[in-house]
This record gives structure tokens, C-alpha cells and sequence, in this order.
């Protein structure tokens, strides 16, 4: 059965915090990607791995970083936590061309 | 880079009615996806369409790829709680299309 897991549903977190979020799939997908979820704005494209230790922006990279050390395993780093980040954060991971994205549950970030 | 509008933003409707949400684009797509999200979950692939004037069911929902390839459709027929979520529209946003572009949404709610 497929899985994205994503190591916290819930966390809160205080302003200038560095921030670590994971995500380990168990499908052998090259690709995975990190999306921030807000209501009305639906998902958008943090950071996209194509490949170990590759990585490309996606539409709102600012504020982020990712870490891609081995294939299972996609890390989205907040170097110093700001309110504005207060999110839904969804991890997705698929194989190449255009096969379906598979998703983690969400980490629901507070950030005070 | 690419918008997908989603309409209507939110719904709410009494068990047993259909249900009709869309998505439009300013640019050619060459896919359409559909997602839902239940609460607290990732979302889940329902529907992909390839080819324009598609048209494709999963049960008691059918999709359709718009001719004019700007457009799709998601219908729900006989909606029952378990329809309740949030319903996404995507499309490739890059010319590699393994990155999504995702529209803004619809939140279905169901009145039993």
C-alpha cells in the first residue's frame, strides 16, 4: 500500500524558531514535492526534488529551504520561523512523467 | 505563472443532490486532475483526464476535460455525507508536467 508519511500532524512553534519538517515515502518515487495549503489559495508549490540532492523552486520558495539526503526522505527546513508561516503543509511524492502525486496528511503549523 | 479558478469556493447542499463544481485556466492544459481532501487528510487523486472533451466517471462522479482544453467540470450524482472535503482541480505547470498547478478549491458540505 502506498505511503507518505509526514513525521508531525500538529506543531507550534515560536517566531524565529528553526523549523524541521519530514517526510519519508516508501514507494521508490524519484520526485517529491512540499506544498503549503491556505484556505481559498488551495495548494502551492514550495520546493520540488526531482532526484537525490536535486532541487528546484517552486512558486513560494522564500523563507524555506529543503534537504533531499536520500531518496525516501524530503526534509522542508524554516531557517527563522514567522507568523506569516502559520500553515497546512503537505508532502507529495510520485514517479516521473505524469503519474499521480501521492500525498502525506498534512503538518498543521502554528507559529506564535 | 498559471491560476486555476475554482468555482464555486464552497457548498452546501442536502443529502441526495448532485453536485456541479468547475475549473478554468487562462492557458492551455494538456491533463486535468481532480482531487478530494476529507478532513485532516492529504488529498487523493479522484479523476485524470487526458484528452480534450474526455469524459470520465468513478462511481458516482464524472469529469470532463473542456474541448477548448481552458476548462473542466467534476459532478457529483446523489451526494451522501462521506461526499464532505474539499475538491481541487490541477494541471501540469511545467512542460515536463511533474509539477501541478492547483486551483483554489471547493469545500462540499453535506446536510444529512
Amino acid at each position: 500500500d502506498v505511503k507518505v508519511t509526514q513525521s508531525s500532524r500538529y506543531l507550534v512553534k515560536r517566531t524565529g524558531e528553526k523549523v524541521f519538517l519530514e517526510c519519508v515515502q516508501d514507494m521508490d518515487h524519484e520526485n517529491m514535492f512540499w506544498y503549503r495549503q491556505d484556505p481559498g489559495l488551495g495548494l502551492r508549490l514550495i520546493y520540488f526534488s526531482y532526484d537525490v540532492k536535486m532541487k528546484e523552486k517552486g512558486d513560494i520558495p522564500e523563507g524555506y529551504s529543503v534537504s533531499r539526503e536520500k531518496k525516501e526522505r524530503f526534509s522542508l527546513i524554516l531557517e527563522s520561523a514567522s507568523t506569516n508561516q502559520t500553515s497546512m503543509y503537505l508532502c507529495a511524492s510520485r514517479t516521473p512523467g505524469y503519474g499521480e502525486q501521492f500525498f502525506g496528511p498534512g503538518t498543521r503549523l502554528t507559529v506564535l | 505563472g498559471q491560476q486555476l479558478n475554482q468555482s464555486p469556493q464552497s457548498m452546501f447542499i442536502q443529502e441526495g443532490e448532485d453536485v456541479s463544481m468547475n475549473c478554468t485556466s487562462s492557458s492551455i492544459f494538456n491533463t486535468w486532475l481532480w482531487y478530494k481532501q476529507d478532513p485532516g487528510e492529504g488529498p487523493v487523486l479522484l479523476i485524470a483526464l487526458y484528452k480534450a472533451g474526455e469524459l470520465t466517471s468513478n462511481g458516482r462522479l464524472t469529469a470532463q476535460f473542456g474541448i477548448t482544453r481552458k476548462d473542466s467540470f467534476l459532478n457529483i450524482s446523489a451526494s451522501i455525507p462521506s461526499d464532505v472535503g474539499i475538491y481541487f482541480c490541477a494541471g501540469p505547470s511545467n512542460n515536463a508536467g511533474n509539477m501541478l498547478t492547483f486551483g483554489g478549491g471547493t469545500r462540499l458540505m453535506v446536510k444529512p
